[in-house]
Order: structure tokens, then C-alpha cells, then sequence
């Protein structure tokens, strides 16, 4: 079974400044997919990026990007430029290729972001 | 407006009362899911269904029972509520199994409180 793993329970930065959130994931296939959601105080889930295993060029939208390390396992998120707007709780997520679609969520990184 | 639709947003049980939480999904997609979401635990996989007929178990299925009553509906059953079930729920949808990874749409969660 695949594990997703947040070690950052909350992160804070400044307007303006930059901040990454880490995720690393235990896998042993070669066929996966990555993604960061964002949730809100709405509890809305949010998409904020997505990653394709086999793809070596790291995603990125608008503020957004991501460090994917393949060997490693790793896949960060580094939001520029943080705004009011950025404040909520980021989940990292791994779905398998091979899975019919099965999320598997980490832990949870509370982004707090002061004026 | 397409979405996800759950229902209701919130509820209160007692002990040993049943309920059934309704998901709706209004985008044909073919796959539903249903999550819990726990503090410091993100969201973890009860039941899901990869096309209008079937249904399997995901991570946390016990207590727990799913209808997908035609490719629109998947609702979630509790058949005797207990306070570890106390959380918030989350339906979602996605457009076709093994699909491209983008397409979920999650509802606004139902949050259920077991006394």
C-alpha cells in the first residue's frame, strides 16, 4: 500500500514571501500520479497542481510549483508571492495508474500567512 | 451549477441511530468515491465506485454500507452510528476509471457528529 507523508503540520510566511510544503510518498510502481489540493475554511477541496509521474519537467500554476524527485520520492509544493488568499490547509495526494482512481492522502500542512 | 451535491451539510446522532448521507453528481461521470476527513489524518477512502453497478471497499470501510443507486447517485449508509464515526464526509466524483488524472470534483463534505 502506497503511504503519503506531511511532516509540516503548519507553516507559516509573510505576504508576499515564499513558502515550500514538503510530501514525500512510499511507492513501488512506476505509474502514478501527484497532486496538491487546497482546503479552505469552506472545506471545499481545491486542485492546485498535478504531477505525472513520467513526466521529468516539474508543474507549475501561476504562484504554484512543484519539486518532484522521482528517485527520491519526493514532491513539494513552493507557493511565490503568498497571499491573504493562500491561508488554508494543502494536502498532498497519490493516485496510481493503475488504481480505479483511489486518492491517498497525507496528513495535512496548515499554511498560515501574516500581513 | 454542475457539481457535486451532498446532503445533508450537517448532522447530529445518537448512538446507535442510523442515517444515509446522499451524494448526487450532475457531470456523467462514471466514478464516485466517499472519504472521511479526521484531524491529522487528511482524508482516508471508505467505498467506492468505478462505474454505475459496483462498489468496493477502500481503506476505512467498517460501519459503513454504499448504494450506487444509478450513475448519478452514491450515497453512504451508517447503520448504527458510533462516536468514532464522528467526522466530516466527503463525496466525489471523476470522469472515467483510469482516466487522465485531473476531473475529481469533491462536494462541500457533510459534517456528522455521533453523541
Amino acid at each position: 500500500a502506497q503511504t503519503v507523508t506531511q511532516s509540516q503540520p503548519e507553516m507559516s510566511v509573510q505576504e508576499a514571501e515564499t513558502v515550500t510544503l514538503s510530501c514525500t510518498y512510499d511507492t513501488s510502481e512506476s505509474d502514478y500520479y501527484l497532486f496538491w489540493y487546497k482546503q479552505p475554511p469552506s472545506r471545499q477541496m481545491i486542485l492546485v497542481i498535478r504531477q505525472e509521474a513520467y513526466k521529468q519537467q516539474n508543474a507549475t500554476e501561476n504562484r504554484f510549483s512543484v519539486n518532484f524527485q522521482k528517485a527520491a520520492k519526493s514532491f513539494s509544493l513552493k507557493i511565490s508571492d503568498s497571499q491573504l488568499g493562500d491561508a488554508a490547509m494543502y494536502f498532498c495526494a497519490y493516485r496510481s495508474g493503475d488504481s480505479w482512481g483511489k486518492l491517498q492522502f497525507g496528513a495535512g500542512t496548515q499554511v498560515v500567512v501574516t500581513p | 451549477n454542475a457539481g457535486v451535491t451532498q446532503t445533508p451539510k450537517f448532522q447530529v446522532l445518537k448512538t446507535g441511530q442510523s442515517m444515509t448521507l446522499q451524494c448526487a453528481q450532475d457531470m456523467n461521470h462514471n466514478s464516485m468515491y466517499w472519504y472521511r476527513q479526521d484531524p491529522g489524518m487528511g482524508l482516508r477512502l471508505i467505498y467506492y465506485s468505478a462505474s454505475e453497478g459496483t462498489t468496493d471497499k477502500g481503506e476505512v470501510p467498517n460501519g459503513y454500507n454504499v448504494s450506487r443507486l444509478n450513475k448519478r447517485e452514491f450515497s453512504l449508509r451508517l447503520e448504527s452510528a458510533a462516536p468514532s464515526q464522528t467526522s466530516v464526509y466527503f463525496c466525489a466524483s471523476r470522469a472515467v476509471p483510469q482516466a487522465p488524472n485531473y476531473g475529481y470534483t469533491f462536494g462541500s463534505g457533510t459534517r456528522l457528529t455521533v453523541v
